[in-house]
């Protein structure tokens, strides 16, 4: 069992619906990141949590780490949120850079 | 302040070729990571340097190796490829290494093991 899951693996949606990603997880962890990779490859750092609520924009990201679990929500979701979303945790008394990935959500927003 | 930069952009190598990538950091920023990303595997963690010290390895074979230099830039160098070999790799950079600092990606180099 991967140690970070995440559902779904693809998701389609309208223009203008909200999303949701969850992202589950079975270390202790430091440290939650979500991150956004376009088609390209480049990955963007969209947040990085470690205890309740962040919110950048349309983007919403939560945390329960009693739970384990996060979620990133995108509000009146558009085109341009097309991408793929990958949640990563540090793990206890991990190194900053030593992440465990999950496997990306696909997202495809439809006009 | 530009972003990190990676070079080469793509790389087409042969198995049993060497390979070493760059990566530059945001000026300023100390602490580098490296990544492969592969289609089976997704992404992992390969290493992470700060102040030219390796602070921690993934779990990689001997063949993957890496450095930093005194201008906090860095190298990775695949020795012997493999056709498995065949990935993305992203370095991230960051100021230091306290918990609270974000992590900043490259574009990443496409290498491919034919």
């Amino acid at each position: 069992k991967n140690e970070v899951e995440q559902s779904p693996q693809n998701l389609t949606a309208q223009e203008g619906e909200f999303i949701t990603i969850n992202c589950s997880y079975s270390v202790g962890i430091s440290a939650l990141h979500w991150l956004q990779q376009h088609p390209g490859g480049g990955i963007v750092s969209l947040f990085m949590l470690s205890s309740g609520k962040k919110k950048h924009g349309r983007l919403i990201a939560t945390i329960n780490i009693q739970e384990k679990h996060s979620s990133l929500h995108i509000t009146a979701s558009h085109p341009r949120d097309s991408a793929v979303y990958i949640c990563a945790v540090r793990s206890h008394g991990g190194s900053q850079g030593n992440l465990i990935f999950g496997k990306g959500t696909k997202l495809s927003v439809k006009p | 302040k530009a972003g990190v930069t990676q070079t080469p952009r793509y790389l087409i190598k042969t198995r049993g070729q060497q390979v070493t990538l760059s990566c530059s950091p945001i000026s300023g920023h100390r602490s580098v990571s490296w990544y492969q990303q592969t289609p089976g595997q997704g992404l992992q963690f390969l290493f992470e340097y700060f102040s030219e010290t390796q602070r921690n390895k993934g779990n990689f074979p001997g063949r993957f190796s890496g450095r930093q230099f005194s201008n906090s830039r860095s190298e990775m160098n695949v020795s012997t490829l493999e056709l498995g070999d065949s990935a993305l790799y992203l370095c991230a950079s960051s100021p230091g290494t306290r918990a609270s600092y974000e992590q900043y990606f490259g574009p990443g180099t496409r290498l491919t093991v034919t």
